[in-house]
């Protein structure tokens, strides 16, 4: 089944314990990113990734890292988590840009307490 | 950089009745992108519809249609014979040339028996 995959799927830490959300996908797709869903603020983009080795900020990408090292992986690190990264975040794939869809993840629900 | 804007915080239609949400978009590209997604309670989202600013023809895909007014920068999404299970969260999203995806901040559609 062509999926996009996160784990956790719920998190809840503590402020500056270091973690990562992992995210895969199975569709050979080149494009990947991820976002964080506020409410009243839609989705809004931290980083995405155009191929292996690539990757560029996106609307919001303090206190995040993202690294490419595989086409299928797009880990999202938070380094030091403050309160204001709580958050439901979003990975996302597609087969390239112009129109291609989304296709996205689950989720992860993350609390920094 | 470009804008998002969905003035519909929420919406009311009655089940097998039409409905309009609306969807402008800021951006000085000429090349432009215009996706709706859905979300349900359940949290995922859903692709629905693509309009390209270069497109001639306004897209549909099955119950739902995109009204692009390039003139007013609008891509309103019709959906058509309401179904309960409609029920959503729905974003319009642009992508601009340089692959930014910007989200609005979405319509909460409820739909009636």
């Amino acid at each position: 089944e062509a999926q996009v995959t996160q784990n956790p799927r719920y998190l809840i830490t503590v402020t500056g314990k270091k973690l990562t959300v992992t995210c895969s996908q199975n569709m050979n797709h080149e494009y990947m990113s991820w976002y964080r869903q506020d409410p009243g603020l839609g989705l809004r983009q931290i980083y995405y990734s155009m191929n292996v080795e690539v990757t560029d900020k996106g609307d919001v990408p303090e206190g995040y890292k993202v690294s490419r090292k595989e086409k299928r992986n797009f880990p999202l690190i938070l380094e030091s988590p403050s309160p204001n990264q709580t958050s439901l975040y979003f990975c996302a794939s597609s087969y390239g840009l112009g129109s291609y869809e989304q296709y996205f993840g689950p989720g992860t629900r993350l609390t920094v307490t | 950089a470009q804008k998002i804007t969905q003035t519909q915080p929420g919406m009311f239609v009655q089940e097998k009745e039409a409905v309009t949400l609306d969807c402008t978009y800021d951006t000085s590209d000429q090349s432009y992108g215009l996706f709706w997604y859905k979300q349900p309670s359940s949290g995922e989202m859903i692709f629905l519809i693509y309009q390209g600013s270069y497109d001639e023809q306004n897209a549909t895909e099955g119950r739902y249609s995109l009204n692009f007014q390039k003139a007013r920068k609008s891509a309103n999404l019709v959906i058509s014979a309401s179904q309960l299970g409609d029920s959503a969260m729905y974003f319009c999203v642009g992508r601009d040339n340089n692959n930014d995806m910007r989200f609005g901040a979405g319509t909460r559609l409820t739909v009636k028996p």
